[in-house]
C-alpha cells in the first residue's frame, strides 16, 4: 500500500515552461488537494477535488490547472512557469475531506523556477 | 470558512524544558483540529487529532493538546522536549462537512538545543 505517490521529487525549470507534477493514490480516496509550503507562510490550498471530473479552486490557484479523471490520480499542470512558483508542492488525499478521517500527505516536490 | 493563528513563528526552547505552541481557530461550524509535525526535509506527519470527547489529546511520543472550545484554542504542549523534537509544527482546521479542505496555519518552528 504505497499511500500518495508524488513525481518528481525535485524539479528545476526555466521561466515559461510547462509541466505536470503527478500524484497518485491507492486508498480510493474521494477528496484530493494540492499545497504549495513557502516560508513563513504555511500550507496553502491551491485546488482540491471532492471526486472524479470535480476540481475547485483554493487559496491561491493562478498560475495552476488541475483535472481529475480518475479516482486515483490528481495532475497539477503549471502552465507558463514563473519564479514565484518556486515551491515545495504536496498533495493530500481524504476519504471525503473534511471530517474525522484524516489526511495522508505525499513526500512533496521541491519546485525551483529560475 | 476556516482559520487557524499560530501565535508564534518561532519557539527556542532548551533541552528538557517544557514547551507551549499555541494555536487558535475561527470556524462558524463544528471542527476537527490537527497538529502535523515536519522534520527537517521531511514530508508532513499527523502528531495528533482532536475529533469528540475528551478535550485532550495525546501522542505517542509524549506531546499533547487541549482543545477549549470557549477559547477557541488548541494548543500542543510538551512537560520536556528533545533535541529530536526541532521541526516545524503546523495546526490545522477542517470542517465537519464532507468535501471541505484542511487549512493550516502558518507554522511554529521549535528549535531545541542543548
Amino acid at each position: 500500500n504505497a499511500g500518495v505517490t508524488q513525481t518528481p521529487k525535485f524539479q528545476v525549470l526555466k521561466t515559461g515552461q510547462s509541466m505536470t507534477l503527478q500524484c497518485a493514490q491507492d486508498m480510493n480516496h474521494e477528496y484530493m488537494s494540492w499545497y504549495r509550503q513557502d516560508p513563513g507562510m504555511g500550507l496553502r490550498l491551491i485546488h482540491y477535488s471532492v471526486g472524479a471530473g470535480i476540481t475547485d479552486q483554493g487559496e491561491v490557484p493562478n498560475g495552476y490547472n488541475v483535472s481529475r479523471s480518475t479516482t486515483e490520480d490528481f495532475p497539477l499542470r503549471l502552465l507558463s512557469a514563473a519564479p514565484s512558483q518556486t515551491s515545495v508542492y504536496f498533495c493530500a488525499s481524504s476519504p471525503q475531506g473534511g471530517g474525522p478521517y484524516g489526511y495522508t500527505f505525499g513526500s512533496g516536490t521541491r519546485l525551483t523556477v529560475v | 470558512a476556516q482559520s487557524v493563528t499560530q501565535l508564534d513563528s518561532q519557539v527556542p526552547v532548551f533541552e528538557e524544558a517544557p514547551v507551549e505552541l499555541r494555536c487558535n481557530y475561527s470556524s462558524s461550524v463544528s471542527v476537527y483540529l490537527f497538529w502535523y509535525v515536519q522534520y527537517p526535509n521531511q514530508g508532513l506527519q499527523l502528531l495528533l487529532k482532536y475529533l469528540s470527547g475528551s478535550t485532550l489529546v495525546e501522542s505517542i511520543n509524549g506531546f499533547e493538546a487541549e482543545f477549549n472550545k470557549s477559547q477557541t484554542s488548541f494548543h500542543l504542549r510538551k512537560p520536556s522536549v528533545h533535541i529530536s523534537d526541532t521541526a516545524e509544527y503546523f495546526c490545522a482546521v477542517s470542517a465537519n462537512q464532507a468535501g471541505t479542505a484542511l487549512i493550516f496555519g502558518k507554522g511554529t518552528t521549535l528549535s531545541v538545543s542543548s
